[in-house]
């Protein structure tokens, strides 16, 4: 059972915006930790999504988006493309367990 | 531009000793963070631990009694090793960068390794 709480899974329909949440505690999202995101894809290697609560790395579309608030992360993913159907990991540290934590994770399907 | 390429036995017995080894290609070594991470069958990921030239070691609190993590800084590889091991240690392992400042994020992956335990 992950400290980092994430919606088993979302859909959406091409073209349109989904979100995928990532709800912690004050020992982890709610720390000054930055949040990562991750994609994965069946048989690959994950791939880095968004660092540091809100960043992209190069190359990385900007229809991919994070925000941190509190004790809670989002990752927003617009304009769906049937290539966004993986499986997201929200990512940080925990103080309290003084482990890195990532989240259950979160499969996306598109319609 | 950096790649990790991994390797070791996939299918151990119960009791036996998981060892991992993952090669740096193209990209300093000694500067970065160097993880262990897996993901069992239907499962989330679970980091295991990370190294880092200079004597830098942190291994996740869950699997601590069992892990070792060795450098060769002259071979640009690191290695995981995991005694013991279990059924609950079947899993695909990866091993993966972070940067030079912090453990993550984790920037390169290695392709993953599937590991199976079973008598």
């Amino acid at each position: 059972q992950s400290v980092l709480t994430q919606p088993p899974s979302v859909s959406g329909a091409p073209g349109q915006r989904v979100t995928i949440s990532c709800s912690g505690s004050s020992s982890n999202i709610g720390t000054a930790y930055k949040v990562q995101w991750y994609q994965h894809l069946p048989g690959t290697a994950p791939k880095l999504l968004i660092y540091g609560n809100t960043n992209r790395p190069s190359g990385v579309p900007d229809r991919f988006s994070g925000s941190k608030s509190g004790t809670s992360a989002s990752l927003a993913i617009t304009g769906l493309q049937t290539e966004d159907e993986a499986d997201y990991y929200c990512q940080t540290y925990d103080k309290s367990l003084s482990d890195v934590v990532f989240g259950g994770g979160t499969k996306l399907t598109v319609l | 531009q950096v790649q990790l390429q991994q390797w070791g036995a996939g299918l151990l017995k119960p009791s036996e000793t998981l060892s991992l080894t993952c090669a740096v290609s193209g990209d300093s070594f000694s500067g970065y963070y160097w993880s262990w991470i897996r993901q069992p069958p239907g499962k989330g990921l679970e980091w295991i631990g990370v190294v880092k030239h200079g004597g830098y070691i942190n291994y996740s609190p869950s699997l601590k009694s069992r892990v070792t993590m060795p450098l060769d800084t002259s071979k640009k590889q690191f290695s995981l090793n995991l005694n013991s091991v279990t059924a609950a240690d079947t899993a695909v392992y990866y091993c993966a960068r972070g940067t030079v400042n912090d453990i993550f994020p984790f920037e390169v992956w290695g392709q993953g390794t599937l590991v199976i335990v079973s008598s």
